[in-house]
């Protein structure tokens, strides 16, 4: 089946700290994956896509991989900033199950001055 | 505009009354969803509508029974609520299932 497993939080960060939340995926198939991003308060935001193996996913600075041979799909960014603090969503949309969305639990991140 | 809103923002009431939550998107979107948010932020998809066809139904209480009266709305009707209904409610839609999902900002409902 399909399934997204992402590292728990919550994770708290100083400014201009390089941020990493890992994210692996179980899938049958080819799936596209993506990172949404939950500001407080608000409802879920595309961050970055990529929908085949290779491919990186990049916006606001964050960056993702999509390695088919470990199966992750691990968000980065090289310096965050307080306004980055928000819930961050692995997902994946499995190709061979009608495309339905799988997200993970969701990671936590606060971002300290 | 507001891409995909959702009324009330939160819903207060008590066990065993009846609510709805309204959504409606302008996008333009052929498909519409329902997740549920526990507190814990894991986000568990309710159910899909696509031209006003039910394509995704997840296991879910008959309790809730979403309603489409066109293409650009899909709202949720819950029965009988339970304490354990208490949750961030979010509409979400998409160009066709499978694409892009854009949510709208979510329905706090607490159940007393």
């Amino acid at each position: 089946g399909n399934s997204v497993t992402q590292m728990e939080g919550p994770v708290t960060l100083s400014e201009e700290a390089f941020l990493t939340i890992n994210c692996t995926y179980t899938a049958t198939g080819y799936p596209s994956l993506f990172w949404y991003v939950q500001y407080p308060g608000e409802g879920l935001q595309l961050l970055l896509k990529a929908t085949k193996a290779d491919d990186k996913g990049s916006n606001k600075g964050f960056e993702a991989t999509y390695r088919k041979e470990t199966t992750s799909f691990h968000l980065e960014k090289g310096s965050v900033q307080v306004s980055d603090s928000a819930v961050y969503f692995c997902a994946l949309r499995g190709r061979d199950t009608g495309n339905q969305f799988y997200f993970g639990t969701g990671t936590s991140l606060t971002v300290i001055p | 505009d507001t891409a995909v809103s959702q009324t009330p923002k939160y819903l207060v009431t008590q066990m065993g009354n009846d609510k709805s939550i309204k959504c409606e998107q302008n996008l333009g979107h052929d498909t519409m969803y329902w997740y549920k948010q526990d507190s814990k932020k894991f986000l568990k998809i309710m159910f899909s509508y696509n031209n006003k066809e039910l394509i995704i139904n997840e296991t879910v209480p008959n309790r809730f029974s979403p309603k489409s009266p066109d293409k650009a709305h899909l709202n949720l009707h819950i029965n009988s609520l339970e304490l354990g209904d208490s949750a961030v409610y979010f509409c979400a839609s998409s160009q066709l299932a499978g694409d892009e999902q854009y949510f709208g900002p979510g329905t706090r409902l607490t159940v007393t």
